[in-house]
């Protein structure tokens, strides 16, 4: 299966700020997929990276908060942008591994905004 | 809008003991997928479930889909104190044929299996 690392596992940053999470693939896949994990909750898509086109967001995400960059088929990246305390969750990206491997996770972020 | 239900939310069992997670989905899906997770990590891969009537096993835990009935099930069998962590089932809209879709979570199933 797909392996994928993530960066960086933790931060703890000022409200107002941004944040920018990357994921590196392995291999090489089309899609890429970032979902939310807020305190003690499941894990909620935010949207579908796909490389050489505008990211897919999902209801109640919208680009402006969680702009998505795609350069090419194994990198990605996820802004949270002018974050609050609302927005301290764990973020994973993930990929589809096939039949056999289902979905991948990166390891995650743990964001906290004070 | 798929929406996937998860129960129970809390589980607290006695080692030895048997027991069974249900997941219900509510629109058609190709494929449904168990993951575990322990505190402060990632999602684990279980079992990918592919057809009607697929049953997989590994070790303790056994998982089954009926896609007519829209019911996944996780069954623990003689459950160790190992075995104790945050159970998810999800599930992806209808394949596209062009590429994969995300997965829609239940809310996930706590387990607590003690000594």
């Amino acid at each position: 299966s797909a392996v994928i690392s993530q960066k960086p596992s933790r931060d703890i940053c000022q409200r107002g700020t941004s944040l920018t999470i990357q994921c590196q693939v392995d291999s090489q896949v089309t899609m890429m997929f970032w979902y939310r994990q807020q305190p003690g909750q499941s894990l909620t898509l935010i949207a579908t990276a796909n490389q050489g086109s505008e990211a897919t967001y999902e209801s109640g995400f919208v680009i402006d908060k969680f702009p998505i960059s795609r350069p090419n088929l194994t990198f990605s990246t996820l802004t949270v942008s002018n974050m609050s305390p609302e927005d301290s969750s764990i973020y994973l990206c993930s990929v589809e591994g096939g039949t056999v491997y289902g979905y991948t996770f990166g390891s995650g972020t743990r964001l906290t905004v004070v | 809008e798929l929406k996937v239900e998860q129960n129970p939310l809390f589980l607290s069992m006695q080692e030895g003991k048997n027991y069974t997670i249900y997941c219900n989905y509510s629109t058609t899906s190709d494929r449904l997928y168990w993951y575990r997770q322990d505190p402060g990590k990632s999602l684990e891969s279980l079992f990918v479930l592919l057809s009607n009537g697929a049953v997989k096993q590994e070790g303790r835990l056994m998982a089954s889909l009926d896609t007519k009935a829209r019911l996944s099930t996780l069954h623990i069998t003689a459950a160790v104190h190992d075995l104790s962590a945050t159970y998810f089932c999800a599930v992806s809209r209808m394949y596209s044929g062009g590429g994969a879709d995300g997965l829609t979570f239940g809310k996930g199933t706590h387990l607590i299996i003690q000594p």
